[in-house]
């Protein structure tokens, strides 16, 4: 079984500052980590994954996320933040294989602002 | 490409009217998955289809529930006897079978069951 934690559910942060979205995940299986970001009125659209190798995984528009393993967490970083970044945030889990690997669990989402 | 395309976009409907959906995935991925997301919730895994063959089925989906995806390209998603509880945004994603997990999903049909 695979579940998704995200810590806060709405972050508010100016422009220009750090954003921290975080993520822990609970899976009997090695886990393919992922996160999505929704903008209003818009389908998800894929940020950045993990699947195996290098644990820093850098994603588009800036975003990156770190798999480590003995925390069970994926946090969600991006140095500076841009207004264009508001959106709610979904990270999810699957399975690496078997029947689960097409499956993706998600967290409730955070809804990131930011302020002018 | 395209996208993952999703028609209609919004549907209000009286409880218990029936209602389809349709979803034209990216046309070279041969799996199609649906999910359903409620207000404040991530979205939950209903049905995956490889090509025409439906594959999974959560017990999300009830026998009020059916989903078809014939010839292996655009799916449909029918509720029979809509309830107020129906009421979610249904969401149509795409993937090749070789990339795992990660998915291109659609804009989604917004249910309103009145």
């Amino acid at each position: 079984a695979q579940s998704v934690t995200q810590l806060g559910s709405h972050v508010s942060v100016s422009e220009g500052a750090l954003v921290l979205l975080r993520c822990n995940y609970s899976s009997s299986v090695p886990p393919y980590l992922f996160w999505y970001v929704q903008y209003p009125n818009q389908g998800l659209q894929l940020l950045l994954k993990y699947t195996t190798g290098a644990t820093l995984v850098k994603g588009i528009n800036g975003f990156e996320a770190e798999f480590k393993k003995s925390e069970t967490s994926f946090h969600l970083t991006k140095p500076s933040a841009h207004m264009s970044d508001a959106a709610e945030y979904f990270c999810a889990v699957s399975g690496v294989s078997g029947g689960s690997n097409y499956k993706l669990t998600f967290g409730k989402g955070t809804l990131l602002t930011v302020n002018p | 490409d395209t996208g993952v395309s999703q028609n209609p976009r919004h549907k209000i409907t009286k409880r218990g009217q029936n209602v389809t959906f349709r979803c034209d995935p990216i046309s070279e991925h041969n799996r199609l998955y649906w999910y359903r997301q409620t207000l404040g919730q991530g979205p939950e895994f209903l049905t995956y289809f490889q090509n025409e063959a439906q594959l999974e089925k959560s017990r999300l989906l009830s026998d009020r529930f059916s989903a078809e995806r014939p010839k292996g390209s655009f799916s449909t998603l029918e509720i029979q006897r809509t309830e107020q509880g129906d009421s979610a945004m249904y969401l149509c994603a795409s993937s090749p079978a070789e990339v795992r997990g990660a998915v291109w999903f659609g804009p989604g049909t917004r249910l309103l069951v009145l």
